[in-house]
């Protein structure tokens, strides 16, 4: 069965500092990853997704992905935090044909000035 | 605004009453899907329709759940003889999915039940 972890909690960054959070799947065949942001109240947006080329994707709002097949991992990049950027991210895999997302448990990204 | 709404955002109800949430996607968008959302948690996956067709429901949609999409546009949830448990957020998707490609969902901004 298609899961994903989000092996952190939460994650603390400066303001200006590159900022990392991780996530990690777990498929049978080729793997259909996304992230996306939730602000507090609100629905989820879409940052980016992988489904199949550059092991780089570029997304919304400055935001980066590194697709590694061999560790099993999609985590998401920013080189340079804003204070804006806090918000609850979320991995996600695409759970079959029909397209349902089968969602991580969530990292808390806080960014200080 | 052309995103994907829902209505109530906020629905309180006493446990046993029945609610009915609306959801209108994108409007060329062929699927549509709903989750729920407990605080602390992941969305977790429903039911979707592929235009009018309800191809997949999760083992969470329990007999007191249904869903409908009677015109392949606004899709309806209802929950009948509500419990506390049914207490979180329910968002709604949707996506355009054609023969050349997977797209990503589009959320909306979720509707809160609170069962008292």
């Amino acid at each position: 069965a298609q899961s994903v972890a989000q092996p952190e909690d939460q994650v603390n960054v400066a303001e200006g500092n590159p900022l990392t959070v991780k996530c990690t799947y777990s498929v049978s065949g080729n793997p259909y990853l996304f992230w996306y942001v939730q602000y507090p109240n609100r629905g989820l947006q879409f940052l980016l997704k992988y489904i199949t080329g550059d092991n780089l994707v570029k997304g919304s709002y400055g935001f980066e992905a590194e697709f590694n097949k061999s560790q099993t991992s999609f985590h998401l990049k920013k080189p340079s935090a804003l204070v804006s950027d806090s918000a609850l991210y979320f991995c996600a895999v695409r759970g079959g044909e029909g397209g349902k997302l089968i969602f991580g448990q969530g990292t808390e990204l806080s960014v200080k000035p | 605004d052309t995103g994907v709404s829902q209505d109530p955002r906020h629905k309180i109800t006493k446990r046993g009453q029945n609610v009915t949430f609306r959801c209108d996607p994108i409007s060329e968008h062929n699927r549509l899907y709903w989750y729920r959302q407990t605080l602390g948690q992941g969305p977790e996956f429903l039911t979707y329709f592929q235009n009018e067709a309800q191809l997949e429901k999760s083992r969470l949609l329990s007999d007191r759940f249904s869903a409908e999409r009677p015109k392949g546009s606004f899709s309806t949830l209802e929950i009948q003889r509500t419990e506390q448990g049914d207490s979180a957020m329910y968002l709604c998707a949707s996506s355009l999915t054609s023969g050349t490609g997977t797209y990503e969902q589009y959320f909306g901004p979720g509707t809160r039940l609170t069962v008292t």
